[in-house]
């Protein structure tokens, strides 16, 4: 089993959807966690982190679930530049070495 | 602020040549990562660097893998011979200092065929 797993998708929602991702880990010491996203041939870049009373960035919400091992985003109101791969990713405490998920591909469609 | 630079982007080799690549990272980050992501999965980490001390290396096929961060600074990598399964896109990235609080940012990557 993999340490970070993800839905690869791809997910194919119109403009204006509502959408949702979610990560499980397997690693319970795992004590910080991220969202990233990576564009076509791009570099993957930080879109938020997740803390544990969730947290929210303009039309974007990560919670955490650390019963069930689980964070997730949210993507309300999606626009077509939202499409990318949302790659998932987490650390342990003190650790500065992140383990990604394999990232859920997402289209928005006009 | 420049961001983590890798070089060369793009590189096209014969399997059993040797290819290297060079990262330079954020200016005042003293860590830094060497990770290989392969199509359609996410970066996985070759070798973490704390300032020139590699601190993790754990997942780097040593038999013909290879990195140096001499000075704290630059850093290379190397394959040596390259193998068909080596085709991925190899990036770096570097923070401020260490602990899970600091942000990650990654360079473009290296993009290698071997053929």
């Amino acid at each position: 089993r993999k340490e970070v797993e993800q839905d690869p998708g791809p997910f194919n929602v119109p403009e204006g959807a509502t959408v949702a991702f979610n990560c499980t880990y397997s690693n319970s010491a795992s004590q910080s966690f991220f969202w990233y996203r990576q564009d076509c041939r791009k570099e993957p870049k930080l879109l938020m982190s997740v803390y544990s009373s969730g947290n929210e960035d303009g039309r974007f919400t990560a919670q955490l679930n650390r019963a069930s091992q689980y964070i997730s985003l949210l993507i309300r109101d999606s626009k077509l530049s939202d499409s990318a791969t949302y790659l998932c990713a987490v650390s342990k405490q003190g650790a500065q070495k992140l383990v990604f998920g394999q990232g859920t591909r997402l289209t928005i469609n006009p | 602020e420049a961001g983590v630079v890798q070089s060369p982007r793009y590189k096209i080799i014969e399997k059993k040549q040797p290819v290297a690549f060079w990262c330079n990272p954020i200016s005042g980050h003293n860590t830094l990562y060497w990770y290989r992501q392969n199509l359609g999965q996410g970066p996985e980490l070759l070798i973490r660097y704390e300032n020139e001390e590699a601190v993790d290396d754990s997942q780097l096929p040593k038999d013909r893998f290879s990195a140096e961060r001499l000075k704290g600074v630059d850093s290379t990598l190397k394959i040596q011979p390259a193998e068909l399964g080596d085709s991925a896109v190899y990036l770096c990235a570097s923070s401020r200092g260490t602990g899970g609080g600091n942000t990650i940012y990654f360079g473009e990557g290296s993009w290698l065929t071997v053929v």
